[in-house]
């Protein structure tokens, strides 16, 4: 089974609208971590936030926030005023185990594109 | 701070002949990994160092992969002989210590294999 399903190839959003990413996880671990990985077209996946299996408010970065929904095991990218720089690959990725665990699995990602 | 480097960015090759990647990961992280990236879709991990020895290469095709982190520090990962469907970028990360456990990613090297 997948561990990181993410179901929408790709989303198009008017510039300064709000959009959703979506993302599951499947996981039979109780501490695990749930992060979102931007990927523009120069290649190099940039870290945006962070969602700790523990945490019990939703975590936000600035114009990100995640919608961490722990019984439907979805945690869901929300962009806030979209700019037309956020066009890229966004990838959600898991990490199962505590801090020290160490390996990531990636989603097959979504391609978002702001539209002027 | 400096960042992840890689080099080189873009590599052809025929197939059958030999490639390597170098890259050296950000100061004073001691873990380091190696991706491949196939076009469409998430990356998926080849082989993760920790300072200069193996945690995990389950997913490393030995037979023609390999991969060396001389000194705990820089690393190369060399492909040979390589195949067609070997084409895809391949990325390095490191992370600290310290942390949730976030990725620090480099620009990747896009391998065409003709």
């Amino acid at each position: 089974a997948q561990k990181i399903t993410q179901t929408q190839p790709g989303m198009f959003v008017q510039e300064k609208e709000a959009v959703t990413l979506d993302c599951t996880y499947d996981t039979s671990d109780q501490s695990y971590g749930l992060f979102w990985y931007k990927q523009p077209s120069s290649g190099e996946m940039i870290f945006l936030i962070y969602q700790g299996s523990y945490d019990e408010q939703n975590a936000t970065e600035g114009r990100y926030s995640l919608n961490f929904q722990k019984a439907r095991k979805s945690a869901n990218l929300v962009i806030s005023a979209s700019q037309l720089g956020d066009s890229a690959m966004y990838f959600c990725a898991m990490r199962e185990g505590g801090t020290g665990a160490n390996n990531l699995f990636f989603g097959t990602g979504t391609r978002l594109t702001v539209i002027p | 701070e400096a960042g992840v480097a890689q080099s080189p960015r873009y590599k052809i090759i025929e197939k059958r002949q030999s490639v390597a990647f170098w890259c050296n990961p950000i100061s004073g992280h001691a873990t380091l990994y190696w991706y491949q990236q196939i076009l469409g879709q998430g990356p998926k991990l080849l082989i993760q160092f920790q300072n200069n020895g193996v945690v995990d290469d389950s997913q490393l095709p030995k037979d023609r992969f390999s991969a060396e982190r001389l000194k705990g520090v820089d690393s190369t990962l060399k492909i040979q002989p390589a195949k067609l469907e070997d084409s895809a970028v391949y990325l390095c990360a490191s992370r600290r210590t310290e942390g949730v456990g976030e990725q620090f990613f480099g620009p990747g090297t896009r391998l065409t294999v003709l």
